[in-house]
């Protein structure tokens, strides 16, 4: 079973503070995908990352592949009460044939004025 | 609006009780999945289909579980004598082409199963 683990699974910040969500496994991954998920409607994508190392920018979010493709991370600068939402990474599995990517367990973002 | 169409988006039904969910993908995608994710976990890949052709599912789909895609467009999701485990949101989403080789997967607002 290829789990991706993220981490915190909560994080509650004031408004401005910065922050950063992590994803991890011990199985390399062809491509990463971030997804934030509102309530009662489904993930929206973000970002996709397909380089060990790749960084990627999107305005006030940095997306970072690490450099053996097993984990990701996400940071936030400046948070505003928009950026409230589950943050998903998920990881397509490099086994041959696979279509389909693997998501997190999901980081719950709480950003409060 | 031309985005990924679930309906219904809510369903309560009493356990052993069988229902059908459905998903109208994009127009034209050719690719189709299905996914559960319970309350604050992140979505389980259920199947996936090509076409009309269904070319991958998970473990996670017991007997109970099945789906269609007849003539490629559309797609129904059956669970038969529901259980309370069933109980979850019910995601579907569409690509055209390779997921995350160029062609991003979009996803449709859900059905939440209840089970009582």
């Amino acid at each position: 079973t290829q789990l991706l683990e993220q981490s915190p699974q909560f994080l509650s910040i004031q408004e401005g503070e910065n922050l950063t969500v992590y994803c991890n496994s011990s199985s390399v991954f062809s491509s990463l995908q971030w997804y934030r998920q509102e309530p009662g409607e489904g993930p929206v994508l973000l970002v996709t990352v397909v380089t060990g190392g790749e960084v990627k920018k999107l305005k006030r979010l940095t997306f970072q592949f690490g450099d053996a493709r097993k984990d990701s991370s996400l940071h936030i600068t400046a948070a505003q009460p928009g950026d409230t939402g589950l943050y998903l990474c998920a990881g397509k599995p490099t086994t041959s044939g696979t279509y389909k990517y693997i998501f997190g367990t999901g980081t719950r973002l709480k950003v409060l004025a | 609006d031309t985005g990924v169409s679930q309906n219904p988006r809510h369903k309560i039904t009493k356990r052993g009780q069988n229902v059908t969910f459905r998903c109208d993908p994009i127009s034209e995608h050719n690719r189709l999945y299905w996914y559960r994710q319970t309350l604050g976990q992140g979505p389980e890949f259920l199947t996936y289909f090509q076409n009309e052709a269904q070319l991958e599912k998970s473990r996670l789909l017991s007997d109970r579980f099945s789906a269609e895609r007849p003539k490629g467009s559309f797609s129904t999701l059956e669970i038969q004598r529901t259980e309370q485990g069933d109980s979850a949101m019910y995601l579907c989403a569409s690509s055209l082409g390779t997921w995350g080789a160029g062609g991003e997967a979009f996803f449709g607002q859900g059905t939440r199963l209840t089970v009582v």
